[in-house]
């Protein structure tokens, strides 16, 4: 079955890190680009970074570019998001997202997990 | 950065209804456009890709088209399972950017 499942998320005060993880089943993820979504509490959703098969390419947001980092282990078939110096803008559900969100779309999404900065 | 609007932000129709969604991108974006479902407390769902393109295993009642800069999604016949909000998204350049959304709900 194909399957995007994260961990990692939960409360950190504000200023801190966590490192969101993103393992996937019955497919190879080194065959794809691969990103982040995230979503605000009640709000839409905003792309959070991509990274190239080969982990060669990766872009991220501005409001995250220093602070975010993607990255994948082809190997371990994960995905992952650094996040350093969280803060309270940076509460959301966090979704692993198999694709670059480029011309065919992305159709496969993790269920998501959450991430609160709060103090 | 390419600024994505839509319209309605909501609206309320009933099951056989034909709802109509539009998507407008800040510049001409060719047919680099995609359009996700998400139900409340689940993930987002592809419905379109490149505009016009169903995702494999989407209903035949759902459609998309446009080019350039305008763009819409059309459910022929809407369906109890189809309340849910509507996302348009840009493929043409990072960063990749959604719209805002379209709530539609039981009339």
């Amino acid at each position: 079955e194909l399957q995007l499942v994260e961990s990692g998320g939960g409360l950190v005060q504000p200023g801190g890190s966590l490192r969101l993880a993103c393992e996937a089943s019955g497919f190879p993820l080194s065959s794809y680009w691969m990103s982040w979504v995230r979503q605000a509490p009640g709000k839409g959703l905003e792309w959070v970074a991509s990274i190239k098969q080969d982990g060669s390419e990766t872009d991220h947001v501005d409001s995250v570019k220093g602070r975010f980092t993607i990255s994948r282990d082809n190997a371990k078939n994960s995905l992952h998001l650094q996040m350093k110096s969280l803060r309270a803008e940076d509460t959301a559900v966090y979704y692993c997202v198999r694709g670059s969100l480029g011309l065919i779309g992305a159709d496969l999404w993790g269920q998501g997990t959450l991430v609160a900065v709060s103090s | 950065d390419i600024q994505m609007t839509q319209s309605p932000s909501s609206l309320s129709a009933s099951v056989g209804d034909r709802v109509t969604i539009t998507c407008r991108a800040s510049q001409n974006i060719g047919s680099a456009l995609n359009w996700y479902q998400q139900k409340s407390g689940k993930a987002p769902h592809l419905l379109i890709y490149g505009a016009s393109n169903v995702e494999s295993g989407v209903p035949s009642r759902f459609s998309g088209s446009g080019s350039g800069a305008d763009f819409t999604l059309t459910i022929s016949s809407l369906q109890p399972e189809d309340f849910a909000t509507y996302y348009c998204q840009q493929s043409n350049s990072f960063p990749r950017t959604f719209g805002p959304g379209t709530k539609v709900d039981i009339k």
